[in-house]
């Protein structure tokens, strides 16, 4: 059962916004948004979470509806190296299965 | 510090051969996991250990799989009998304590290749 829903790629020019959607209509109340990334020929990577409020770090932001259903990861200024997979998981916090649940995810291509 | 390490990065094998993949996780990492990755699709979880016991084995796809912790700190995947199916790359991640509020650290993997 998919419970996210991603775009299978995008295409985003080096220097502006990168801005990846996801849609998790599904979504439980106790159920966090996570993203990570995987860049070619490496693990994953966790780039952040969020529960509803939006969220910022030095990677990125995260924008989630107020309906929940979905969200938005926003990479600022995107560069090269962003070129990589990346998957939206929702995922119960503080508790449930701790194995992560990943999809296909969106292949995002940094243009130079 | 020294992140999740895999031994080894690559491995080609017969079918009906016996391999073992190694990781080692970040160090004080208490809980560790194992996923496979198939081509063109994400990783899918296999087995989790908290300290030196399988806490959940849920993923592991058949009896011919098997993982063990002995020390609560290395992990050896095995596989008997390969078969070409098993083809994918086996990632491991470790976190700090067990439980979503860790985030997981991913290794580089081993792609397993059976012929």
């Amino acid at each position: 059962d998919a419970k996210t829903t991603q775009p299978p790629s995008m295409d985003c020019a080096e220097g502006r916004a990168a801005n990846l959607p996801c849609n998790h209509s599904t979504i439980s109340g106790n159920e966090y948004v996570y993203w990570y990334r995987q860049i070619h020929s490496q693990g994953p990577q966790y780039i952040i979470h969020g529960l509803k409020n939006n969220e910022t770090n030095e990677m990125a932001s995260l924008i989630i509806t107020e309906d929940r259903k979905s969200s938005t990861l926003i990479l600022p200024h995107a560069t090269l190296r962003d070129t990589a997979v990346y998957y939206c998981i929702v995922r119960v916090r503080g508790g449930g299965a701790d194995g992560l649940t990943f999809g296909k995810g969106t292949h995002l291509i940094i243009q130079p | 510090g020294a992140g999740v390490s895999q031994t080894p990065s690559n491995k080609v094998t017969e079918k009906g051969k016996y391999v073992e993949l190694r990781c080692d996780p970040i160090s004080g990492h208490t809980a560790l996991y194992w996923y496979r990755q198939s081509l063109g699709q994400g990783p899918e979880f296999l087995i989790y250990f908290q300290g030196t016991g399988a806490a959940d084995d849920s993923g592991l796809p058949n009896d011919r799989f098997f993982a063990v912790r002995p020390e609560g700190s290395v992990s050896t995947l095995k596989i008997q009998r390969t078969e070409r199916g098993d083809s994918a790359v086996y990632l491991c991640a470790s976190s700090l304590r067990h439980g979503t509020d860790y985030e997981q650290y991913f290794g580089p993997g081993t792609r397993l290749t059976v012929t």
